[in-house]
């Protein structure tokens, strides 16, 4: 059974800090995602790697960073936290095929 | 550009009601469509995808080409179905990225 899990479920920042998500599965899998997940908006992708080291931009990469050094681990950094950053954000991963596997998200506050 | 669209934000059925949840989509390409759903406290979790052509929970979804949908239908909700749920469009580039649309919610009332 794939496991993802997620460093937080919960978290609360300060305007201007720096953040850091991080997200691990077990199961090798090849491609990890970063989603923010909004109301009405549904799940946007920030960033993706297909490998270690690897990272492509999803559709709303500003604000945000990745960092994949080892298959296993895929972080997502806000350099910069912003209020408009408060959202739920969810990590995934998947092998080969399109099917993903979801963590159980961190809910991410910025002040 | 691929893009994937549900109308209802927003879904009431009473329990034993038929259900049907809408997606339409638009791609070039040959489409993989996906429904995910999420239960409250849950993470979200592969509910079906069209290729396999099966029945989860209940819930069935036929790919029609020519209208670019991918309903969800259920013919007798349940309690338990209640839940966002959320239809996904695969591509076929590098680690085969979903675009999601922005999920409808479903309660079924008792």
């Amino acid at each position: 059974d794939v496991k993802v899990t997620q460093s937080s479920r919960y978290l609360v920042k300060r305007t201007g800090e720096k953040v850091f998500l991080e997200c691990v599965q077990d199961m090798d899998h090849e491609n990890m995602f970063w989603y923010r997940q909004d109301p009405g908006l549904g799940l946007r992708l920030i960033y993706f790697s297909y490998d270690v080291k690897m990272k492509e931009k999803g559709d709303i990469p500003e604000g945000y960073s990745v960092s994949r050094e080892k298959k296993e681990r895929f972080s997502l950094i806000l350099e910069s936290a912003s209020t408009n950053q408060t959202s739920m954000y969810l990590c995934a991963s998947s092998n080969s095929g399109p099917t993903q596997y979801f963590g159980p998200g961190t809910r991410l506050t910025v002040l | 550009a691929q893009r994937v669209t549900q109308p209802e934000k927003l879904l009431s059925v009473f329990k034993g009601a038929p259900v049907e949840l809408k997606c339409n989509y638009s791609y070039s390409g040959s489409p993989e469509l996906f429904w995910y759903v999420q239960y409250s406290r849950q993470r979200l979790q592969l509910l079906l995808r069209h290729i396999s052509r099966e029945s989860i929970k209940g819930f069935t979804a036929d790919l029609n080409k020519g209208e670019t949908s991918f309903h969800l239908k259920k013919p007798f909700a349940q309690e338990e179905d209640s839940a966002m749920y959320y239809c996904a469009l695969g591509s076929s580039g590098s680690a085969r990225q979903l675009t999601f649309g922005s999920g409808t919610q479903l309660t079924v009332l008792p």
